[in-house]
Order: structure tokens, then sequence, then C-alpha cells
């Protein structure tokens, strides 16, 4: 049973770029959520999709979109990366949000 | 707003020994969930224990319980027979609407 998967695993861009993320969800869970960890902190919620629509946001700015498949997979885009964003970015699934959620390893991001 | 403490940035303890590591929360709602997470240096947040407030009884999960005090805002979570491979980071998470709320972290430390 495939659990939280996330590509690429690490990443370098430079400033002013973009990046995309990828995220494919535990198999039966239809929520995915998006988390910034800074390093020595805690996670960041950024934003959460189900059925496709961005169903909460967390305080970051619009440079940060995400998209829902309907195979309920997902992506993170940055716009005109600073170097703060660098951080590690954490996918997690859901079937709902009544039971805890399933995390996948991340995706380290650097921006130089 | 929601907010989430942890106040022992390492704790360290001797294999096969008990350790509790501690964490407060802040929230005006009555009913919600509270979660301890660990982060192992593969990054991947493994949920280790899930506590519905609306619960008297404290969770357990084998050598892993809490002490919930919903009065006092208080989750710790203890770790009884230490071992070597419960040495990572751990998280608190308070989950309002969506969103996980998190604590700045704890590492424990195991001393064979």
């Amino acid at each position: 049973d495939a659990g939280v998967t996330q590509s690429p695993t690490h990443l370098i861009k430079t400033r002013g770029q973009q990046v995309t993320l990828r995220c494919s969800p535990k198999s039966g869970h239809d929520t995915v959520s998006w988390y910034q960890q800074a390093l020595g902190q805690g996670p960041q919620f950024i934003f959460q999709y189900y059925e496709e629509e961005e169903r909460q946001r967390g305080n970051f700015p619009d440079r940060f979109s995400g998209h829902q498949f309907p195979n309920y997979s997902s992506e993170l885009n940055v716009n005109a990366l600073l170097l703060g964003d660098s951080a590690l970015y954490l996918c997690a699934s859901s079937r709902g949000t009544v039971y805890g959620y399933t995390f996948g390893s991340g995706t380290r991001l650097t921006v130089v | 707003a929601q907010t989430v403490t942890q106040s022992q940035p390492e704790m360290s303890v001797q294999e096969a020994e008990t350790v509790t590591l501690s964490c407060t929360y802040d929230t005006s709602e009555s009913d919600y969930y509270l979660f301890w997470y660990k982060q192992p240096p593969s990054r991947q947040m493994i949920l280790v224990i899930r506590q519905e407030a609306y619960k008297q009884q404290n969770a357990t999960e084998n050598r892993f319980s809490v002490n919930f005090q919903k009065a006092a805002k208080s989750f710790s979570l203890k770790i009884s027979d230490s071992q070597l491979g419960d040495a990572a980071m751990y998280f608190c998470a308070y989950r309002s609407n969506y969103q996980l709320i998190w604590g700045a972290g704890t590492k424990l430390i195991i001393k064979p």
C-alpha cells in the first residue's frame, strides 16, 4: 500500500524562478494539504485541497498556488522565489479530516 | 488564535527508561483533536498518537501514552521503555478547522 509520494526529493532554484512540487496521496485519501517547514521549526500550513478546490488557506502570499487533479494528486506552485522560501515542503493526505494525516517525506527546496 | 507550545527544545533519556515530552496549547474551542507526530531524519512525519478532546480517557498506543488535561490545556506524551529507534524530533499539533497548528518540536535523544 503506497503511502504519500512527493517529487522531487531535492531541488535547487535561483531567486525569481518558479517551481512546481508534486504529491500523490495515499490510496483511498481524497484530501491533500501542503505545509512549509523551515529549518528547526514546526510546519506551517499553506493550504488544503478537497474535490479539486482550495478549501482553506494559511497565511501565505499569492505567490503560493496549488491544484488538485481528479485522481486526487496535487501540485504546489511557487512563483518569484525568494531566499526565504528555502524549506522542506511537506504534503499530507487524509480521508476527510477526522482521522490523522499521512505525510510524505517532503521536498527540500533550496533557493540561491 | 490557537497556539501550541513545546517548552523543551531537547530531551535525553537512557534506553529502556521512561520520558515525558510536554505540550501546552491555547484555544477557545471545546471540541478539537490533538496529535503527536514523530519526525526522524528521513523527514517523514509519522503519527504517534491522537486524542479527541471530548474523550476523558487518555489515548494509548503500545509504549506511547498521553496525559491530556483539558482544563489546563496540557497534552504531554509519555514514552515507556525507550528504544534507540525512538530518537527523533517530536511535534505536538492541534487541529483547527482543516489545518494542523504545530509546536516548535522537541528533539529526543536516546542514550544507549
